[in-house]
């Protein structure tokens, strides 16, 4: 049973646009939902996170938008840049329980001039 | 310095023999696990270690076993490989259980 449902699988985004990224959860012990970013033959990177308390949560321009009572959560990169292509992961931890983080299966943005 | 760092990066080996890759972080952080990426790009927890308390993912095949030496290091070992056992795997660390997870560069691992 995946946990966390993440999609689109692949995403092309002009230069400049906006590419959005969405997840969604059905575990509502979740509390911790950060975002990874993981470029080729590298290990994932820890982008943003965010903590249910907030609906929102902004880092130059990655934006995390969190909506508790649809259990979703997304994420905006605002003027995507070439350098942006990678694959991104949302993810969803328990604070109470096994403390383990439950990955959406990616997506792949490439970010085209 | 390297936060989290890993070796081998890669690694080949038939199946049936037993091997080891090595993690060692110098963040000073308590915690550390490892994942399992397949060729689908799936993140997957194996294992996490915090004060010496392991807590497995029960899909974790008991061919695999994680060593921690020291808090700074976390070893993963496995016998009898098949050749399923064919994925990229990644050491992480955090501060504390449930906080931020930075992770290694991943060892590549390739059974024939």
């Amino acid at each position: 049973q995946q946990q966390v449902k993440q999609s689109p699988q692949s995403l092309i985004v002009q230069k400049g646009g906006i590419s959005i990224i969405n997840c969604a959860y059905e575990n509502t012990a979740f509390d911790y939902f950060p975002w990874y970013q993981q470029f080729p033959g590298k290990g994932p990177a820890l982008l943003i996170a965010i903590r249910p308390d907030v609906s929102e949560k902004k880092e130059g321009r990655f934006t995390i938008s969190f909506n508790k009572s649809a259990k979703q959560f997304s994420l905006h990169i605002m003027d995507s840049q070439p350098g942006d292509s990678a694959t991104y992961f949302c993810a969803a931890l328990s604070g109470a329980g096994s403390y383990q983080l439950t990955f959406g299966k990616g997506t792949k943005l490439s970010v085209i001039p | 310095d390297t936060a989290v760092s890993q070796t081998p990066k890669y690694l080949v080996t038939q199946m049936g023999n037993d091997k080891s890759i090595k993690c060692e972080q110098n963040l000073g952080h308590d915690t550390m696990y490892w994942y399992k990426q397949d060729s689908k790009k799936f993140l997957k927890i194996m294992f996490s270690y915090n004060n010496k308390e392991l807590i497995i993912n029960e899909t974790v095949p008991n061919r695999f076993s994680p060593k921690s030496p020291d808090k700074a290091h976390l070893n993963l070992h496995i016998n009898s490989l098949e050749l399923g056992d064919s994925a990229v795997y990644f050491c992480a660390s955090s501060p504390l259980l449930g906080g931020e997870q930075y992770f290694g560069p991943g060892t590549r691992l390739t059974v024939t």
